[in-house]
């Protein structure tokens, strides 16, 4: 069975710098997805970015960037320039590709906190 | 488009009572899936529905069933409610062959 870790329970950045988070994960799948969803105080799960695992480029959106490590099934998250609408908990999560649904595989979080 | 919607929002039930939650996908999507979200065990898949069908499913008791209807609106039901059924349900939806999830606001249930 796949897992995801975020050893990370809690982050915190200073408005307008840049931080990371990290996530690694354990399949023996070659090819599946990697997602970071950010869930805010609302609760509203929204999609952050996604990767591909058969793409060798790190995926980008705007502020957001990953850097994918598949040898050591690492993928980690990228926030340059933190505003503080940044702040929630964030998800790393795992899909497998082919087919076998659409069932998601989550880590535990990471909190977000955004100093101004 | 409008995003997913589940109803209802906030539930309080008693131990033993049974519940039902609903939630409407994004018009055109046919997979929905369901998620348990609680403090201590985090983010778990219950199951997953496409096209009136459960295609994959977790690891929760019997207790929990769910179903789809032909409009794709998808029900889930927890039987038998237990202290810690209390939890933030979700629901997601997908089109297919698209490997995005939309997730709804979340079915708050406090068992009593």
């Amino acid at each position: 069975a796949q897992t995801v870790t975020q050893s990370q329970p809690e982050m915190s950045v200073q408005e307008a710098e840049t931080v990371t988070l990290s996530c690694t994960y354990d399949t023996s799948e070659s090819d599946y997805y990697l997602f970071w969803y950010k869930q805010p105080p609302s609760r509203q799960m929204i999609l952050v970015i996604r990767q591909e695992a058969y793409k060798q480029q790190n995926a980008t959106e705007n502020r957001f960037s990953v850097n994918f490590q598949k040898a050591a099934k690492s993928f980690s998250l990228k926030i340059s320039d933190s505003q503080l609408g940044d702040a929630a908990m964030y998800f790393c999560a795992y899909r497998s590709s082919g087919g076998y649904g659409n069932k998601l595989v989550f880590g535990a979080g990471t909190i977000l906190r955004v100093k101004s | 488009k409008a995003g997913v919607t589940q109803t209802p929002r906030y539930l309080i039930k008693t131990r033993g009572q049974q519940v039902t939650l609903s939630c409407s996908p994004i018009s055109g999507h046919r997979s929905v899936s369901w998620y348990q979200q609680t403090p201590g065990q985090g983010l778990q898949f219950l199951f997953e529905y496409f096209s009136e069908t459960q295609r994959n499913k977790g690891n929760f008791p019997g207790r929990f069933s769910g179903r789809q209807f032909s409009n794709s609106r998808s029900e889930m039901n927890v039987s038998t409610l237990e202290l810690g059924d209390s939890a933030l349900y979700l629901c997601a939806s997908s089109s297919t062959g698209n490997n995005e999830q939309f997730f709804g606001p979340g079915t708050r249930l406090t068992v009593l």
